[in-house]
């Protein structure tokens, strides 16, 4: 089992729409959950971290984590062409960021 | 705050040679960076936390011989790639936390894209 999962897509939505991007992860003593966007070619830039168990709203981007289950996400609402990335679900373990492999995002005009 | 510069942004050298990567925290302080690596299409992989003085921690897999990671001072760490070789062709990325090694989400420089022939 990886240590992070994340489907890998490509996941494609209509502009406007609601994109859901999922990950689950290993550790249960792991405390600590990013979100990071990465266009091709470039490096990973930091969109939302959460700590608790519930909703975090930041913008258009809302982070849900389920400590009990595991499970982290991340809705992008309102989705633009410009949202078109992968985004790649990161966990701390240990001092550590463990990344899943990333899903790949495509909103389409 | 927390930006992270990383040189040279690409990088092509022929095989047998060494490559430099530097990274440069330039607003904060940083005890501890990480030296990722990511291969078209797979997700980053951690190669080694750089300690600020001491040596650095390598990942299960990672050769410290050919991986010299050195971290001398509290704003730059340096890669260098060995004798590299055409499957070290690789998308080198760095990283560090405001806080440290612990629950401060990472901020990565812009990367280096190294190619040997």
């Amino acid at each position: 089992q990886k240590e992070v999962e994340q489907n890998s897509g490509p996941l494609s939505v209509p502009e406007g729409a609601i994109a859901s991007l999922n990950c689950t992860y290993s550790d249960r003593g792991s405390q600590s959950f990013f979100w990071y966007r990465q266009y091709s070619g470039k490096s990973p830039e930091l969109i939302m971290s959460i700590y608790s168990n519930g909703d975090k709203e930041d913008g258009r981007f809302t982070a849900q984590l389920n400590k009990a289950s595991q499970y982290v996400s991340l809705l992008i609402r309102d989705s633009q062409p410009s949202d078109s990335a992968t985004y790649l679900c990161a966990v701390n373990k240990e001092g550590k960021l463990i990344f899943g492999q990333g899903t790949e995002l495509s909103v389409k005009p | 705050g927390a930006v992270v510069s990383q040189h040279p942004s690409w990088v092509i050298c022929k095989s047998g040679t060494s490559v430099k990567i530097e990274c440069r925290s330039l607003d904060f302080q940083a005890t501890t960076m990480f030296w990722y690596r990511q291969f078209p299409k797979q997700s980053l992989m951690l190669m080694a936390t750089s300690n600020e003085g001491s040596k650095a921690t390598y990942e299960q897999g990672v050769e410290k011989d050919k991986f010299l990671i050195n971290h001398a001072s509290l704003t730059l760490s340096t890669l260098t790639v060995t004798s590299a070789h055409p499957e070290d062709s690789s998308f080198y990325i760095c990283s560090a936390s405001l806080g440290g090694a612990g629950n401060s989400p990472l901020h990565f420089g812009n990367g280096t894209r190294l190619t040997v022939t």
